[in-house]
């Protein structure tokens, strides 16, 4: 079985340029995640889809950063501009359920550096 | 929100058991308990989880207290393979689904030969 994938896997940026990620969910799979970890961190919840619907989004900085989830499979995220502080790994994961506490299969994750 | 605290870091060697013990105090009625594994440069990969008593899977056990303010993961006979950043993160299910999945700082582990 495939797994999550993202790509690119690697992103350098000046600040205040834009910049995507781009999430494949394991097949089926209704809800994904992405997650900010910032080194030395835990991953913290960005937003959450339940197809694609947003499921919450209360922790997404609504000022720069933006998701969608297209027919309910593939996502993208974007952040623009982007600042020094969103230097981090961006993971993208998915899971069968709803319910956040079940398995999520995580994908490799995109690392960013803004400079 | 229920809130994790777990050991900053461990040591161990090879053919040790270890084990990592997570204190959530704040746990609601309906929150499980889940444990992740994360290597350098990957994601972090589910383990184990549990809601009250003990599991046991092929990779670990899940010891958890009839109060449920904390639990311990249980790694039997750890190899250098086990080197990894551990977090333990509550969480529930339902129809809701609007509480967020806080993960900690983890435990890092380190397993000496």
């Amino acid at each position: 079985e495939a797994g999550v994938a993202q790509s690119p896997r690697y992103k350098i940026i000046e600040k205040r340029q834009s910049v995507a990620f781009w999430c494949n969910p394991i097949s089926g799979h209704a809800t994904l995640y992405w997650y900010q970890q910032i080194l030395g961190q835990g991953p913290k919840l960005l937003i959450q889809f339940q197809n694609n619907g947003v499921v919450d989004d209360s922790q997404l900085p609504k000022d720069r950063f933006s998701a969608e989830r297209l027919k309910g499979v593939d996502s993208t995220l974007k952040i623009q501009p982007a600042k020094l502080e969103d230097s981090a790994v961006y993971l993208c994961a998915s899971s069968l359920t709803r319910d956040r506490g079940r398995e999520n299969y995580f994908g490799p994750g995109t690392r960013l550096t803004v400079t | 929100l229920a809130k994790t605290t777990q050991p900053i870091s461990m040591d161990s060697y090879e053919g040790q058991e270890v084990n990592i013990t997570c204190s959530h105090n704040n746990i609601a009625t309906n929150d499980y308990i889940t444990w992740y594994q994360q290597f350098p440069s990957q994601g972090p990969r589910f383990i184990i989880q549990g809601y009250k008593t003990k599991v046991t899977n092929e990779v670990a056990s899940l010891f958890i207290p009839a109060d449920r303010k904390s639990s311990t993961l249980s790694l039997p006979r750890v190899s250098l393979s086990d080197t990894a950043v551990y977090y333990c993160l509550v969480g529930h299910g339902g129809d809701t689904g609007r509480r967020a999945l806080t993960f900690g700082s983890g435990t890092r582990l380190q397993v000496q030969p």
